[in-house]
């Protein structure tokens, strides 16, 4: 079993568009929970960590349910430039912090 | 402030010879990861050094992959030889303390033929 799994997508939606994306884990001891966004041909970028009462960035709503093992991210209003794949990251303390990256889930946005 | 700095952009390179990725971190961070991503298999987590220390390396493929941190500023990944599979952009990326973001570099196309 992958430590950290996704739903590869792709979500293909609408501009305006509420969109919700999922993800599992499989260390229970794992310690902080992150979203990261990553362009076609770039790095990955930090878009929010995840908090376990749930944290809200603008139009992003990050959600951690530790008894499951189980992280979602909410994006209302979709935007075409919100068109990319995010991320889902966990990670947990082996004398320093592994982070380990799930596979991704795409997105696209249409106008 | 500087970022995450890598180089080469791209490497292409032939079946058999040395590759050698180099990595400079946002100074003051104290964690440094490696990672190669491809289509199949996404972002694989290579190896992670902490204090310069490697902690895990469990995600080296083969002994044909190495990697060094000899000082806080500065870390490479060898592979050699070098085969076609290795094709993949390879990232590296460094952090700040417990449960920081990564902050990552624009990453190494290589291409092995």
């Amino acid at each position: 079993r992958k430590e950290v799994e996704q739903d590869p997508g792709p979500f293909n939606v609408p501009e305006g568009a509420t969109v919700a994306f999922n993800c599992t884990y499989s260390n229970s001891a794992s310690q902080s929970f992150f979203w990261y966004r990553q362009d076609c041909r770039k790095e990955p970028k930090l878009l929010m960590s995840v908090y376990s009462s749930g944290n809200e960035d603008g139009r992003f709503t990050a959600q951690l349910n530790r008894a499951s093992q189980y992280i979602s991210l909410l994006i209302r209003d979709s935007k075409l430039s919100d068109s990319a794949t995010y991320l889902c990251v966990v990670s947990f303390n082996t004398g320093g912090f592994k982070t380990i990256f799930g596979a991704g889930t795409r997105l696209f946005v249409k106008a | 402030d500087a970022g995450v700095i890598q180089s080469p952009r791209h490497e292409v390179t032939e079946m058999g010879q040395e590759v050698t990725l180099r990595c400079k971190p946002i100074s003051g961070h104290n964690s440094l990861f490696w990672y190669r991503q491809t289509m199949m298999r996404g972002l694989e987590l290579l190896i992670y050094f902490n204090n310069n220390v490697p902690i895990d390396d469990s995600g080296m493929p083969e002994d044909r992959f190495s990697a060094k941190m000899p000082n806080a500023s500065f870390s490479t990944l060898k592979i050699q030889p070098s085969e076609p599979r290795d094709s993949a952009v390879y990232f590296c990326a460094s952090s700040w303390g417990a449960n920081e973001k990564l902050f990552f570099g624009s990453g190494t196309q290589l291409s092995v033929l």
